[in-house]
């Protein structure tokens, strides 16, 4: 399996810019993660999914930042308009129930926000 | 509310040593587990998980761990560290409905290893 892929894997904008952030989950599974790592905060959970239905988005920094799962194989992580404080490394995870809790991690998108 | 706290942000060793990376949970259900290691710019790969079965839970490239419920806590250990063990490590408990196995996990903040030759 090609594992979690997602792209871009290097992003740099400037500030009042759209960013799209996107990821394909491994086939099979039905939980879908977006997830932000900064060296302030850490890991975040900013939300997701079960079966492309947004479960908790209690992550969400704020209405800048949206997400969609139009199909099983496909999400989407928005920020519009991006700041300079959204830079960090953005990562998506998948996984099934069948595997206990276990997340399977892309690679991750790097965002700077100039 | 789940929790997870490790002990350390930063830990060094010296290669051949005992690797001893530290943490204590905080959850009201019991929990489900885990440790991830995060190499440079790569995204974050299990090493284990404790899912309440047997409570020394063995995972890749000779680490392990151990769950104490008496301490809440989940300590991973290597007894003998190799240059390429430096990382950053990451223990994280899961929340959810579904006893555990949704897959929402909390993260600590991270220990980040490094192996001095």
């Amino acid at each position: 399996d090609a594992g979690v892929i997602q792209s871009p894997r290097h992003e740099v904008t400037e500030m009042g810019q759209e960013v799209t952030l996107r990821c394909k989950p491994i086939s099979g599974h039905d939980y879908l993660f977006w997830y932000r790592q900064t060296m302030m905060r850490g890991l975040e959970l900013l939300i997701y999914f079960n079966n492309n239905v947004p479960i908790d988005d209690s992550g969400m920094p704020e209405d800048r930042f949206s997400a969609k799962m139009p199909n099983a194989s496909f999400s989407t992580l928005k920020i519009q308009p991006s700041e300079p404080r959204d830079s960090a490394v953005y990562f998506c995870a998948s996984s099934s129930i069948l595997f206990a809790g276990e997340l399977f991690f892309g690679e991750g998108s790097r965002l700077t926000v100039l | 509310a789940q929790s997870v706290t490790q002990l350390g942000s930063h830990v060094s060793v010296s290669e051949g040593a005992l690797v001893l990376l530290r943490c204590n949970y905080s959850s009201s259900v019991p929990p489900y587990l885990f440790w991830y290691v995060q190499y440079p710019n790569q995204g974050l790969q299990l090493l284990l998980k404790y899912t309440s079965a047997a409570t020394l839970v063995k995972g890749i490239n000779g680490f392990e761990a151990e769950f104490k419920k008496s301490e809440t806590s989940f300590h991973l250990t290597k007894p003998s560290a190799h240059m390429s063990d430096a990382a950053e490590y990451f223990c994280a408990v899961s929340v959810g409905n579904y006893g555990g196995s949704q897959g929402n996990l909390i993260f600590g903040k991270g220990t980040k290893l490094s192996v001095k030759p």
